[in-house]
């Protein structure tokens, strides 16, 4: 099983400043399969990344994630107030699926 | 607009069985794969189960493998979730999500979710 790391646990930014967020695998991940989400509190999770670096239909293009092999990274370049989340990091390249800890980007 | 929305939640007792269902809306959904994944209170997401497009092939969680099954009814539009034998720590908001893949890339599956419902809350507790 893959374990994925996320770090830091908890971010403390203002808006407008950048976000750098990191994912840790334990092994490689197959093909650079990794998903980034982001969920806030009582909310559905929702999907912002696909294949390390592929922005889903609708997501601004201030969120960029980059990384391969065992280190990804999800940037969110100038935080807007509605970017204040958890975010999940997700692996697909093998079985289980695995999500990481999560990162809270939290206002300072 | 894609919707998925869960049913079927609520609190029930060790050992005792529940379902779980999820209701689709606004996409074809007896062409995609589908997922549950589950995130106990105050902690992080957990993939639970897959289902492809057709039903024919299935994929668990350890934790859960033998215990629940998933199956989906394409004529209803609904995937479901049977949980038996149920334990203190299946506890969770469990959400239904949607898989990218399926008939329309001919049974390619991507096993990331891009749609995703909000969630029904499972309390195991005596």
């Amino acid at each position: 099983e893959i374990v994925l790391t996320q770090s830091p646990g908890t971010l403390s930014l203002s808006p407008g400043e950048r976000a750098t967020l990191s994912c840790r695998a334990s092994q490689s991940v197959s093909s650079n399969y990794l998903a980034w989400y982001q969920q806030k509190p009582g909310q559905a999770p929702r999907l912002l990344i696909y294949g390390a670096s592929s922005r889903a239909t609708g997501i601004p293009d201030r969120f960029s994630g980059s990384g391969s092999g065992t280190d990804f990274t999800l940037t969110i370049f100038r935080l807007e107030p509605e970017d204040f989340a958890v975010y999940y990091c997700q692996q697909y390249g093998s079985s289980p699926l695995t999500f990481g800890g999560g990162t809270k980007v939290e206002i300072k | 607009q894609v919707h998925l929305v869960e049913s079927g939640g609520g609190v029930v007792q060790p050992g005792r069985s529940l379902r779980l269902s999820c209701a689709a809306s606004g996409f074809t959904f007896s062409s995609y794969g589908m997922h549950w994944v589950r995130q106990a209170p105050g902690k992080g997401l957990e993939w639970v189960a897959f289902i492809s497009y057709d039903g024919s092939n299935t994929y668990y969680a350890d934790s859960v493998k033998g215990r629940f099954t998933i199956s989906r009814d394409n004529s209803k539009i609904t995937l479901y979730l049977h949980m038996n034998s149920l334990r203190v720590e299946d506890t969770a908001v469990y959400y239904c999500a949607k898989d990218p893949g399926g008939k329309t890339t001919l049974s390619t599956y991507y096993y990331y979710m891009d749609v995703w419902g909000r969630g029904t809350t499972v309390t195991v507790s005596s």
